[in-house]
């Protein structure tokens, strides 16, 4: 049972293009919910988090837009770059919960 | 210099094999995770500590121990390999559970 879902194992976008990446959960009790970026031959690092009593997240080209009454996020890249282009995991936690719960990713690759 | 390291950071094994994976975290952090990472199934947490000496359970345990020898290195123990461990593992620190975990390079481990 995948707690953390993303819909889209990959994604196509142009240079300039905004790339939308979407994330649903189904534990209600889930109120922090970081976004990791990947690149090949890496760990994974925290690009960008929310926590459940904010419904948006700004930083710089990347923007978390938050539903909680849906149950769904989705990470926006403004402007994408040919340096995005990496895996972008959604991820869940919440308090007295074991430990951070990951989707199964969504790959980017940005077309010069 | 990188915070988390991991050794080796490729591995080749045969069914039956005995393997050691190691990780050292110079964060001073508190807690230290074993992810194994596969296509379509994204991060999946294997066990995780929050001390020297502790060690708890995740959601893909069996076939794995784990040892938090200090503060520093965690250990994940695979006694009896088989195919299905092969996969590329993490492992990761955090200060505060699920708040920003850092990770490593990553261990490619085949078991043949």
């Amino acid at each position: 049972q995948q707690q953390v879902r993303q819909s889209s194992q990959s994604l196509t976008v142009w240079e300039g293009e905004t790339a939308i990446l979407n994330c649903s959960y189904e534990n209600s009790a889930f109120d922090y919910f970081p976004w990791y970026q990947q690149f090949p031959g890496e760990g994974p690092a925290l690009l960008i988090a929310i926590r459940s009593v904010s419904d948006k997240k700004e930083d710089g080209r990347f923007t978390i837009f938050f539903n909680k009454r849906e149950k769904n996020l989705s990470l926006h890249i403004k402007d994408s770059q040919p340096g995005d282009s990496a895996t972008y995991f959604c991820a869940a936690d919440y308090q007295g919960g074991r430990a951070l719960i990951f989707g199964t990713g969504t790959t980017v690759s940005v077309s010069p | 210099e990188a915070a988390v390291t991991q050794s080796p950071r490729n591995k080749v094994t045969v069914t039956g094999g005995n393997v050691t994976l190691s990780c050292r975290q110079t964060n001073s952090h508190n807690y230290m995770y074993w992810y194994r990472q596969d296509t379509g199934h994204g991060l999946r947490l294997i066990h995780y500590s929050y001390g020297a000496g502790n060690l708890q359970i995740g959601d893909v345990p069996d076939g794995y121990k784990a040892t938090r020898t200090t503060q520093e290195d965690f250990f994940l123990l695979l006694e009896l390999a088989s195919p299905s461990q092969t996969s590329l593992y993490f492992c990761a620190s955090s200060d505060e559970r699920g708040l920003e975990q850092y990770f490593g390079p990553g261990t490619r481990l085949t078991v043949l």
